[in-house]
């Protein structure tokens, strides 16, 4: 079956410390994003791509870069200038949203890592 | 730019009592709207979505929402609630005519269901 996987599922950084988390999806969809999410502030866009190559910043981008070497691959790494990283990260992935009016369209979205500080 | 606001942060009700979850939007242009369920540490899964035609979309699990757009408004209904319906449940939008696709989220609301 087609999905998104990330890994792991739980990770644990310490301070000045750069960890790469992993995602991976297989349902040949060129889109794929990065949401960080902390109790009571929803999620929020920490990187996209809509393409080989090619990503943009989302609104919280500093102490994160990512790479998207592959169109099935889409890292994030949490960098030590990431001061507070301790979070639930979640990838997507989609078509693009352009000229899309299908009942296709939609995002899937991993299970997620919890990235904890010690 | 597009935001979404979520009335509720906590929705409390009894298990086979009807639930609403509020969520209404801003936007100068048309969208797309999604609600998704979370459980304790897994992902989100879709519920329903809205993207064209009948204002009242069915969705898994006995859900349903119906989309206003006078009111800006995208309100998750359930006529009768179980205890595995208690989870974090998420409002999002998306801009077709952009060239991002990002979905947008409101901040959640966490539905009790009490036996």
């Amino acid at each position: 079956d087609g999905g998104i996987t990330q890994s792991p599922k739980y990770l644990f950084r310490k301070e000045g410390q750069n960890v790469t988390l992993s995602c991976e999806q297989n349902l040949n969809h060129d889109a794929m994003y990065w949401y960080r999410q902390d109790p009571g502030q929803g999620l929020r866009l920490i990187y996209y791509s809509q393409i080989v190559n090619d990503f943009q910043k989302g609104d919280i981008a500093e102490g994160y870069s990512v790479s998207r070497e592959k169109k099935e691959s889409f890292p994030l790494t949490v960098t030590s200038a990431q001061k507070n990283p301790t979070a639930f990260y979640l990838c997507a992935s989609s078509t693009p949203a352009l000229g899309r009016s299908g009942t296709d369209y939609g995002y899937t979205f991993g299970s997620g890592t919890r990235l904890t500080v010690v | 730019a597009q935001s979404v606001t979520q009335l509720d942060s906590q929705v409390p009700v009894f298990e086979e009592a009807p639930v609403e979850l509020r969520c209404n939007y801003s936007s100068s242009v048309s969208v797309y709207l999604f609600w998704y369920v979370q459980y304790p540490n897994q992902g989100l899964q879709l519920l329903l979505k809205y993207l064209s035609g009948s204002t009242l979309v069915k969705g898994i699990n006995g859900f349903e929402a119906e989309f206003n757009k006078s009111q800006t408004s995208f309100h998750l209904r359930k006529p009768s609630v179980h205890i595995s319906d208690t989870a974090e449940y998420f409002c999002a939008v998306s801009v077709p005519s952009g060239n991002t696709g990002k979905l947008i989220f409101g901040q959640g609301t966490t539905l009790q269901v009490k036996p």
